[in-house]
């Protein structure tokens, strides 16, 4: 399976103010993807990025507020813009082969104060 | 739209006290079921996948096995190193590849 980094593993951020996660793997992948886990709740997919294609948006999330890059095989990030409390959460990439397994990163843990 | 249902929420169990652990699932024609493990403060580790009704997949004190609206994962004679958060997800035909997620079992096995 892929060796999966994020950076930052974990920030605090003022309301307002934007935070860009990075998701990095240690080898090229076409399908990667970004979920958000709330505390006490499930992860939920956020985003679908390709590489060289738009992300695509899973219902209830836009792009203005989680704008995504995808810019070659193996990097992806996730900007959380103009962030609120309700923003805390933990962010994960995952990546997969398409059907099948995801392999998740170890995650980046979000605090809006 | 796709559901799964993990229960009980949270399980303490005594080390060498076999149980189970139940997802359940509502999909519209199921392409895959996974476990996963996660430990406090880390992404989830990928355990099991099983694709079709009668499956079953182990590993060391682990055996996950899948009937057509639910999954089961067995512990048995478990350890404190067992101690995690186990997540359920499914993954359904058309559209996307994405995974959804139950809340998960909280399992604490005391020594």
């Amino acid at each position: 399976s892929a060796v999966i980094s994020q950076k930052p593993s974990r920030d605090i951020c003022q309301r307002g103010t934007s935070l860009t996660i990075q998701c990095q793997v240690d080898s090229q992948v076409t399908m990667m993807f970004w979920y958000r886990q709330q505390p006490g709740q499930s992860l939920t997919l956020i985003a679908t990025a390709n590489q060289g294609s738009e992300a695509t948006y899973e219902s209830g999330f836009v792009i203005d507020k989680f704008p995504i890059s995808r810019p070659n095989l193996t990097f992806s990030t996730l900007t959380v813009s103009n962030m609120s409390p309700e923003d805390s959460s933990i962010y994960l990439c995952s990546v997969g082969p398409g059907w099948g397994e995801q392999y998740f990163g170890p995650g980046t843990r979000l605090t809006v104060t | 739209e796709d559901q799964v249902t993990q229960s009980p929420e949270a399980l303490r169990l005594q080390e060498g006290e076999s149980s189970s652990l139940n997802c359940s699932y509502t999909v519209s024609g199921l392409r895959g079921l996974f476990w996963y493990r996660q430990d406090p403060g880390k992404g989830p580790e990928f355990l099991f996948t099983l694709y079709s009704a009668g499956e079953e997949k182990e590993k060391e004190r682990l055996k996950a096995t899948l009937t057509k609206k639910e999954s089961f994962l067995h512990i048995t004679a478990p350890k404190p190193e067992d101690s995690a958060t186990y997540l359920c997800a499914v993954q359904a035909p058309g559209g996307n590849e994405k995974l959804t997620f139950g809340t998960g079992t909280r399992l604490t096995i005391i020594p």
